[in-house]
């Protein structure tokens, strides 16, 4: 079964907790992105990773922390700096394309409730 | 489900009619767009693109119309059913970088028997 998966589905962090969303990929895609969604909002880039052992920070990168050590993985963690971390979490890949024309194909999400 | 965009805006339209969803995107120099489709609970569906060298792109039941004199893009979907019913997003790339996608705030499309 191709595709990207994310886990867990639903998570639970106290205050001052770090906690780690899993993104696992198996379309041999070299791009993987990590986007946040709120209500009332469009996906907000987190972190970007083009190849294996590099990524970029992406517009709200503050308060999370990545790793891409192989290709098929590309972890998130939330950090007790994330003031605010209740939010829709989404993992996508994307190939190069012809030229980079290529659409991101996007995991199921983690939903992220501090309680 | 996960209720995600409470507070977009909403298109309802009647099951078999046309619906038009539009988008203003922010960037002239993007290059490529593309149309998601994202119900509650899950992840974004890809659903039609198109380059900046195109203005006009059809798929099944799906049209997107671009227009980059006014920056502007739509979604034509024809004959609606009540499993259109989503949150609809646009997204553009900005040529030059890397492959970053711009998503815009989405719309919901409600569609009523």
């Amino acid at each position: 079964d191709g595709g990207i998966t994310q886990s867990p589905k639903y998570l639970f962090r106290k205050e001052g907790q770090n906690v780690t969303l899993s993104c696992e990929q198996n379309l041999n895609h070299d791009a993987m992105y990590w986007y946040r969604q709120d209500p009332g909002q469009g996906l907000r880039l987190i972190y970007y990773s083009q190849i294996v052992n590099d990524f970029q920070k992406g517009d709200i990168a503050e308060g999370y922390s990545v790793s891409r050590e192989k290709k098929e993985s590309f972890p998130l963690t939330v950090t007790s700096a994330q003031k605010n971390p209740t939010a829709f979490y989404l993992c996508a890949t994307q190939t190069g394309g012809e030229r980079g024309y290529a659409e991101a194909f996007f995991g199921q999400g983690t939903r992220l409730t501090v309680v | 489900g996960e209720s995600v965009g409470l507070h977009l805006p909403t298109l309802s339209v009647q099951e078999g009619d046309n619906s038009i969803i539009n988008c203003a995107y922010s960037n002239s120099a993007s290059d490529y767009f593309i149309w998601y489709k994202q119900e509650s609970g899950k992840g974004p569906q890809f659903i039609i693109d198109i380059r900046s060298n195109m203005d006009k792109r059809q798929g099944q039941r799906v049209t997107v119309l671009l227009n980059k004199t006014v920056k502007h893009l739509s979604l034509q979907i024809a004959a609606t059913q009540p499993g259109d019913s989503a949150v609809y997003f646009c997204a553009e790339r900005e040529s030059g970088g890397y492959n970053k996608l711009i998503f815009g705030a989405g719309t919901r499309l409600a569609v009523h028997p």
